[in-house]
């Protein structure tokens, strides 16, 4: 199985850089996602990163993962209010694609 | 496009009652999940499914039962309901097209209190 852990709590200014890290226990794992919760919703889908790649980038999100320390880090460049949010990260190992195992969130609380 | 649909939103029932989460989807996903989620322990795989006729136990799956008939819904049952299950319950799915998948779409949640 797969183990996921984040950090509990970010704090940053709106306008700078928030990065999100996660470390896995499982090496096969495969598929590496971020989700956002908002309060009171579902999970979102931000992105995915598959085990061959290092880096994905979308608009401002940039995902990199180190395979090698089996670590994970979202950074969300220019910090809005509105991503205020808890973020999930979360990993599928190769024994089994649908079974997504989710850490226990940070929530990211961005300062005015 | 609905997306996935959950129903009810809230529930209370009293301990030793049974009921069935609702869960939808209208995008022809072969992989569907439940979760629920509780405070400061993340989100919890409770059964999922790879497809209709097809599913299987995940990290918690005591106390609840599934069956998929069709592609399309996966109800979840609490058989007896006890405190320990209060907790707020998502239903997911993605296609699994290729055995790739590319992340879950979740429903927005049912808020169950057993009390």
């Amino acid at each position: 199985g797969e183990d996921v852990e984040q950090s509990l709590f970010l704090s940053v200014r709106e306008g700078d850089s928030s990065v999100i890290n996660c470390t896995y226990t499982d090496s096969s794992s495969t598929y590496l996602y971020w989700y956002k919760q908002e309060p009171g919703a579902g999970l979102q889908l931000l992105t995915y990163i598959f085990s061959n790649m290092d880096m994905k980038q979308d608009q401002r999100l940039t995902v990199l993962l180190n395979k090698k320390d089996k670590h994970l880090s979202l950074r969300i460049a220019d910090t809005q209010t509105g991503d205020s949010a808890i973020y999930f990260c979360a990993g599928a190992y190769s024994g089994g694609y649908q079974k997504v195992t989710f850490g226990t969130g940070t929530k990211l609380q961005v300062i005015p | 496009n609905a997306g996935v649909t959950q129903t009810p939103k809230f529930q209370v029932l009293k301990t030793g009652q049974s009921m069935t989460l609702q869960c939808a989807q209208d995008m022809n996903h072969e992989y569907m999940s439940w979760y629920r989620q509780d405070p400061g322990m993340g989100l919890r795989l409770i059964h999922y499914s790879v497809g209709a006729g097809i599913t299987d136990q995940g990290e918690v799956p005591n106390g609840y039962n599934v069956s998929r008939s069709t592609t399309e819904d996966f109800p979840l049952r609490l058989l007896s309901a006890a405190p320990s299950q209060t907790s707020v319950y998502f239903c997911a799915s993605t296609s699994g097209q290729g055995g790739i998948n590319y992340g879950y779409t979740f429903g927005s949640g049912t808020r169950l209190t057993v009390v």
